[in-house]
């Protein structure tokens, strides 16, 4: 979507911690998530914030909100090589979802 | 829940030609939507429904499309006239409610010869 923004690749060591970038322009969006698409699959939802909070974290996914400046970070703990996939953001506002074009991220041994 | 459902995974088909995908939601999910996914971006917003009514449509949903939930259950999305820019994922996605999240299927990949 050309109103979500990403970076498009990111490569890490497995066991380092991942960080995911994302900006987004739609001040009333009122929820934004990061989804999981594996080769040839459909989107898995990892997690997800209102736009009223700062952080939200769930196991070893950490989300960072800065709604002043519209930017959104999804922080992934002890990368495993399962992690290895097309991460995307998106933002809600309404009834639709505005997707980034997703960022790849590759673990390396 | 079982997930949202998708069928076929693949088809295949000559330009010119009809084709049906159905997507199954999850159970007691009254919203229902359809995204187009081409490679290297992501899901673009087509069309959705609360139970049986069509509430929105993307300008991306021409004339050639058509989408139904016709019990407000399982929803079908036709493409008549297939070109090959119609080449793409079709993936469905549902939610229990307005607020709620989306739950995605694993789509339908689509491939015009």
């Amino acid at each position: 979507g050309e109103d979500v923004e990403q970076s498009l690749f990111l490569s890490v060591r497995e066991g380092d911690s991942s960080v995911i970038n994302c900006t987004y322009t739609d001040s009333s969006s009122t929820y934004l998530y990061w989804y999981k698409q594996e080769p040839g699959a459909g989107l898995q939802l990892l997690t997800y914030i209102f736009s009223n909070m700062d952080m939200k974290q769930d196991q070893r996914l950490t989300v960072l909100l800065n709604k002043k400046d519209k930017h959104l970070s999804l922080r992934i703990a002890d990368t495993q090589t399962g992690d290895s996939a097309i991460y995307f953001c998106a933002e809600r506002a309404d009834y639709k979802l505005s997707f980034g074009a997703g960022t790849t991220v590759t673990v390396r041994a | 829940d079982t997930g949202v459902s998708q069928n076929p995974r693949h088809k295949i088909t000559k330009r010119g030609q009809n084709v049906t995908f159905r997507c199954d939601p999850i159970s007691e999910h009254n919203r229902l939507y359809w995204y187009r996914q081409t490679l290297g971006q992501g899901p673009e917003f087509l069309t959705y429904f609360q139970n049986e009514a069509q509430l929105e449509k993307s300008r991306l949903l021409s004339d050639r499309f058509s989408a139904e939930r016709p019990k407000g259950s399982f929803s079908t999305l036709e493409i008549q006239r297939t070109e090959q820019g119609d080449s793409a994922m079709y993936l469905c996605a549902s939610s229990r409610g307005p607020e709620q999240p989306q739950h995605f299927g694993d789509g339908t990949r689509l491939s015009i010869l």
